[in-house]
């Protein structure tokens, strides 16, 4: 079974704090890592589409980095804001089959 | 504007009675998935559309169906709900189902209640 996992599984971080979350993925067959941004009562939104090794993505206050010889992505808040409160999900691209989803990190951002 | 939209955002529906949701789409895109994600769990493939060809995933239940008439509509049937499949519903859409480095995008969600 080819898992994706995610940690942590929630955390709250203070207004203002810098944060970081994991994203672990098989490192064979690799093609695409994507990070989604869901917030309540919202679609998820796409962030970033990554698929070079060492890539790094800046959107805002945002970025991620990818290292696919290992098998790992890391998203980056830095000085949180409360609309930054969401659930970061990635997801994994094979080349092969569907896209395979981590359960995701419950961000909460306490003003 | 959306451009993925789901209806409804909430639907109760009864033990046994048959249930549909719907997703309809802007993009013209070609694939139109479904998802299935109970709280705190991974959001799961149901099924995909890649234009009319349908593909079932190993693990979906026979009680789930779908239909897509067309380029812009795709349908969820749920035959008989039992309470286990209580959840939220993701319709997605993308132009290729695999190997792109175009992301998904998402409808709203559907959250099926089973009384």
């Amino acid at each position: 079974i080819l898992n994706v996992e995610q940690s942590p599984q929630s955390l709250h971080v203070q207004e203002g704090d810098s944060t970081n979350f994991t994203c672990s993925f098989p490192s064979s067959n690799f093609y695409a890592l994507h990070w989604y941004r869901w917030e309540t009562a919202k679609s998820p939104e796409a962030l970033f589409v990554m698929t070079l090794n060492g890539d790094e993505k800046k959107k805002g206050r945002i970025s991620a980095t990818l290292n696919t010889k290992e098998g790992y992505s890391y998203l980056y808040i830095k000085g949180s804001q409360p609309e930054d409160s969401a659930t970061y999900l990635c997801a994994w691209d094979s080349g092969n089959t569907p896209l395979v989803f981590g359960k995701g990190t419950r961000l909460s951002v306490i003003a | 504007d959306a451009m993925v939209i789901q209806n409804p955002r909430y639907q109760v529906t009864q033990f046994g009675k048959p249930v549909t949701l719907s997703c309809s789409q802007t993009l013209n895109h070609n694939v139109m998935y479904w998802y299935q994600q109970k709280s705190s769990q991974a959001p799961k493939l149901l099924f995909h559309y890649y234009d009319k060809d349908f593909n079932n995933e190993a693990d979906t239940p026979d009680n789930f169906q779908s239909r897509r008439p067309n380029t812009s509509f795709c349908f969820l049937d749920i035959r008989s709900p039992g309470l286990g499949d209580a959840a939220m519903y993701l319709c997605a859409t993308s132009r290729r189902r695999r190997a792109s480095n175009q992301p998904q995008h998402f409808g709203d969600g559907t959250r099926l209640s089973i009384l």
